[in-house]
């Protein structure tokens, strides 16, 4: 079966800093694609980036990159100058080829402080 | 740019009542999928629609039914409601059922069984 794990239920950072973070996923398929979902306090699902497992090029989308590495079976999101409105949950997914289902890892708490 | 829409925002229920959580999408999305998110855990897949006509169990079906009622609506139905499904319930779309499109979410039903 195919999981998602992040680490971190909960982070904190200053307005401005760089903020990384984690996710680890199991799978035995060749390929997938994984993303990062922004749930602000409202409550919507916004998508942040996502990322195909046969590219090598890890994706990027303005403030917002990750760290692929396949071998390693890990997909970091990092925020670099953060902002207020960054303050969310955030939950990495996973979909195999072929699959319909995504699944999500438990997420993470992310807060931006003045 | 209405995107997902779900109706109701909030509900709360007595164990035993039935009800139907509604879902549309106007992005001509051919596939649907309901989840549900439960604190400390990502989005759970119950059901999905990779087309209009046909529907299939995701990881947690039991006590829901579905209804693909065209390729904008497909609703989410507890036919006899337990504390257990108390949650906030996810509707979501996709262009096609492929793997590698992204699922765009409605703003969530919080449910509450007494």
């Amino acid at each position: 079966a195919q999981t998602v794990t992040q680490s971190q239920p909960e982070m904190s950072v200053q307005e401005a800093e760089t903020v990384t973070l984690s996710c680890t996923y199991d799978t035995s398929e060749s390929n997938y694609y994984l993303f990062w979902y922004k749930q602000p306090p409202s409550r919507q699902m916004i998508l942040v980036i996502r990322q195909e497992a046969y590219k090598q090029q890890n994706a990027t989308e303005n403030r917002f990159s990750v760290n692929f590495q396949k071998a390693a079976k890990s997909f970091s999101l990092k925020i670099s100058d953060s902002q207020l409105g960054d303050t969310a949950m955030y939950f990495c997914a996973f979909i195999s080829q072929g699959a319909q289902k995504l699944v999500f890892g438990q997420g993470t708490r992310l807060t931006i402080n003045p | 740019n209405a995107g997902v829409t779900q109706t109701p925002k909030f509900q709360v229920l007595k164990t035993g009542q039935s009800m139907t959580l509604q879902c549309a999408q106007d992005m001509n999305h051919n596939s649907m999928y309901w989840y549900r998110q439960d604190p400390g855990m990502g989005l759970r897949l119950i059901y999905y629609s990779a087309s209009e006509g046909t529907t299939d169990k995701g990881e947690v079906p039991n006590g829901y039914n579905v209804s693909r009622l065209n390729k904008r609506e497909f609703s989410l139905r507890l036919e006899s409601a337990a504390p257990s499904q108390t949650s906030v319930y996810f509707c979501a779309s996709s262009v096609s059922g492929g793997w590698n499109q992204p699922q765009h979410f409605g703003d969530g039903t919080r449910l509450s069984i007494l």
